[in-house]
């Protein structure tokens, strides 16, 4: 089936640090979204984009639909201990959502 | 408080006991899913539904039944449990199956 690509697969970073992650599609979305998923917990969204080009921010977290609609980034800027956990993009699939295989951050003090 | 429940968050089965995992949203979402995660495979879907009565196979339904008889559960059963089935599992509800997913806690399943 269709299949999202994320990278880095995992990344170990210093509090404080800037962050960025991308998901990349070999088809167009209209739609990409953003997810953390919490050590133990269910993933939540984290932001939504709609328009290819947009660049949305919710905090520190800042994400970019790519202008080809073939991919997308999110950025998280100084990065705290909070943050780690696993980030999935996922984009509408004919009525459902596919998901990438998600981007593993561990944040040390 | 919006919620999606699963049950139960942790069990330990043996091969071929059949077992259920409950799903409930309070949010009267039309559209249900369920996910299993596994390392490295990231979250793929076993079963959907968009309504009542209507359900339909994501990616690997093999091993797993469903039923939506009340728009507000979406059960997940596994008839004959196998230990390829030990995974993390994830209900979601939303509006549309393309929105915003509202994830539950997860059922951590172990099969021996």
């Amino acid at each position: 089936g269709q299949q999202l690509n994320q990278s880095p697969q995992s990344m170990f970073i210093q509090e404080g640090e800037d962050v960025s992650m991308n998901c990349t599609s070999s088809s167009i979305f209209n739609t990409w979204l953003w997810y953390k998923q919490d050590p133990g917990e269910g993933p939540v969204l984290l932001i939504a984009l709609y328009k290819a080009g947009e660049l949305t921010s919710n905090g520190r977290l800042t994400a970019q639909f790519g202008i080809t609609r073939k991919d997308s980034f999110l950025n998280i800027s100084a990065s705290i201990p909070s943050d780690v956990g696993i980030y999935f993009c996922a984009g509408p699939n004919t009525d459902k959502l596919i998901f990438g295989t998600g981007t593993r951050l561990q944040v040390f003090p | 408080e919006a919620q999606v429940t699963q049950n139960p968050r942790y069990l330990i089965t043996v091969t071929g006991k059949k077992l259920t995992v409950t799903c409930s949203q309070n949010m009267n979402h039309e559209y249900m899913s369920w996910y299993r995660q596994d390392p490295g495979l990231g979250l793929r879907q076993i079963y959907y539904s968009m309504n009542v009565e209507v359900t339909d196979k994501g990616d690997v339904p093999e091993g797993y039944k469903v039923s939506r008889k009340e728009k507000r559960n979406f059960p997940l059963i596994l008839e004959s449990p196998s230990p390829n089935q030990t995974s993390l599992y994830f209900c979601a509800s939303s509006w549309r199956g393309t929105g915003e997913l509202f994830f539950g806690e997860g059922s951590r399943l172990t099969v021996l």
